[in-house]
């Protein structure tokens, strides 16, 4: 079964503190995005990433960074968080070099920022 | 960046009724897609509709594009309680595929 993985589901950090949520999928995807999800607000893209070391910013990328070293792997940084930045995080990856096949996702991380 | 929009943000029904969640869009597509989200959660995707296809079905799942409206229509038939859930549709381009807020469904036993 094909799976895209998040490190933590749950994770609580201090105000100042820098974040590291990790996704990891199996598919061999060329395309990985990270999008928040807020209540009323649904979900929106942080920052995407259509090949290895390469990154694009999504519609509210300010307070993140991403990092794709190796295309299985798209890693979410938070510099210094704060508490605006408490949110579900959710990973996705698909296929598809000019268009997007179905997006799979993660099960999302829920962070508390304190 | 595009986005769709589902209509209405939120619908109860009784199980055995039929469901239909609405999305509009503002611009030219080449698929459309639609997903569900059970409560805190990922999503996960029910079907894609390309720019060329009016009607698909998949199971319980009709979906329906009028791309001379920009908008689509997801119909879940005979619902259960287990598709209590969010529905989101979101469309290609831009290729970083964007969401609404989602439509809450609720199926009541």
């Amino acid at each position: 079964d094909v799976k895209v993985t998040q490190s933590s589901r749950y994770l609580v950090k201090r105000t100042g503190e820098k974040v590291f949520l990790e996704c990891v999928q199996d598919m061999d995807h060329e395309n990985m995005f990270w999008y928040r999800q807020d209540p009323g607000l649904g979900l929106r893209l942080i920052y995407f990433s259509y090949d290895v070391k390469m990154k694009e910013k999504g519609d509210i990328p300010e307070g993140y960074s991403v990092s794709r070293e190796k295309k299985e792997r798209f890693s979410l940084i938070l510099e210094s968080a704060s508490t605006n930045q408490t949110s579900m995080y959710l990973c996705a990856s698909s296929s598809g070099r000019t268009t997007n096949e179905k997006l799979f996702f993660g099960s999302g991380t829920q962070l508390s920022v304190l | 960046s595009q986005q769709g929009e589902e209509d209405p943000q939120a619908l109860s029904i009784q199980e055995g009724e039929n469901a239909t969640m609405n999305c509009s869009y503002k611009t030219s597509i080449n698929n459309l897609q639609w997903y569900r989200q059970n409560s805190g959660r990922g999503l996960v995707h029910l079907i894609l509709i390309r720019s060329n296809e009016r009607e698909k079905h998949s199971g319980r799942l009709r979906v329906t594009l009028d791309t001379s409206k920009k908008s689509s229509s997801l119909l879940i038939t005979a619902s259960r309680a287990a598709d209590t859930a969010s529905y989101f549709c979101a469309t290609d381009p831009p290729r970083q595929l964007t969401f609404g807020s989602g439509t809450q469904l609720t199926v009541l036993p």
